[in-house]
């Protein structure tokens, strides 16, 4: 199975921050790595597939890059409905696999 | 419109097998492409794949849990069955399920979740 490293578990940072997350994979999975966001209590939202490519209606402020088998997050100004844990997920081999978290908080 | 629900029990005993139902709307699983995933969460912790199943019936599994579940689906009731045998405390999550299309590992549509505790 791929493992998925995401780092750091938690952070914390004011509005209007750059917040960036990393994921590394444990193989090379190309493009294949996606961004979820996660509130309290809800089901995960896709933001990001294919490592960059912004989902219809998610902010521009969102953004994702890859370098070989590392991948990054940024939020360029973190904004109050920003707050949720953030997965990365790598689709290129079965099973997917998730990486750990991020939570964001203010 | 796209929806998932998901039901089935919220309590569970240790060594007995869940089973839950995905119910769906707005698409149909007898498209090649389309396929539907089981996922889920214990609590405060990370995602975690399952199963999925997909519009020519193929189905594949998580490495850990192959010898333990069994995804099935009834297209003409819109829905789509896990089963879990011999429950433990640690099987102990939200379960979701989740539709893909563009690619099986894309989940753009959501269920909300069911909480399902094993405890005796």
């Amino acid at each position: 199975d791929v493992q998925m490293t995401q780092s750091p578990s938690s952070l914390s940072a004011s509005v209007g921050d750059r917040v960036t997350i990393t994921c590394q994979a444990s193989q090379d999975i190309s493009n294949y790595l996606s961004w979820y966001q996660q509130k309290p209590g809800n089901a995960p939202k896709l933001l990001i597939d294919a490592a960059s490519n912004l989902e219809t209606g998610v902010p521009s402020r969102f953004s994702g890059s890859r370098s070989g088998t590392d991948f990054t997050f940024t939020i360029s100004s973190l904004q109050p409905e920003d707050i949720a844990t953030y997965y990365c997920q790598q689709y290129e081999n079965l099973p997917f696999t998730f990486g750990g978290g991020t939570r964001v908080e203010i | 419109q796209v929806t998932l629900r998901e039901s089935g029990p919220a309590l569970v005993k240790p060594t007995q097998t869940l089973t839950l139902t995905c119910t769906f709307s707005g698409f149909s699983l007898s498209t090649s492409k389309m396929c539907v995933s089981w996922i889920r969460q214990p609590p405060g912790k990370a995602l975690e794949w399952l199963a999925l199943i997909d519009g020519d019936d193929d189905k594949y599994y998580s490495t850990s849990l192959k010898t333990r579940l069994t995804i099935s689906k009834d297209t003409s009731k819109n829905q789509v069955v896990l089963t879990l045998t011999t429950m433990d405390a640690v099987d102990t999550a939200t379960y979701y399920c989740a539709r893909a299309f563009r690619n099986y590992g894309l989940f753009d549509y959501w269920g909300q979740g069911t909480l399902v505790t094993v405890s005796s």
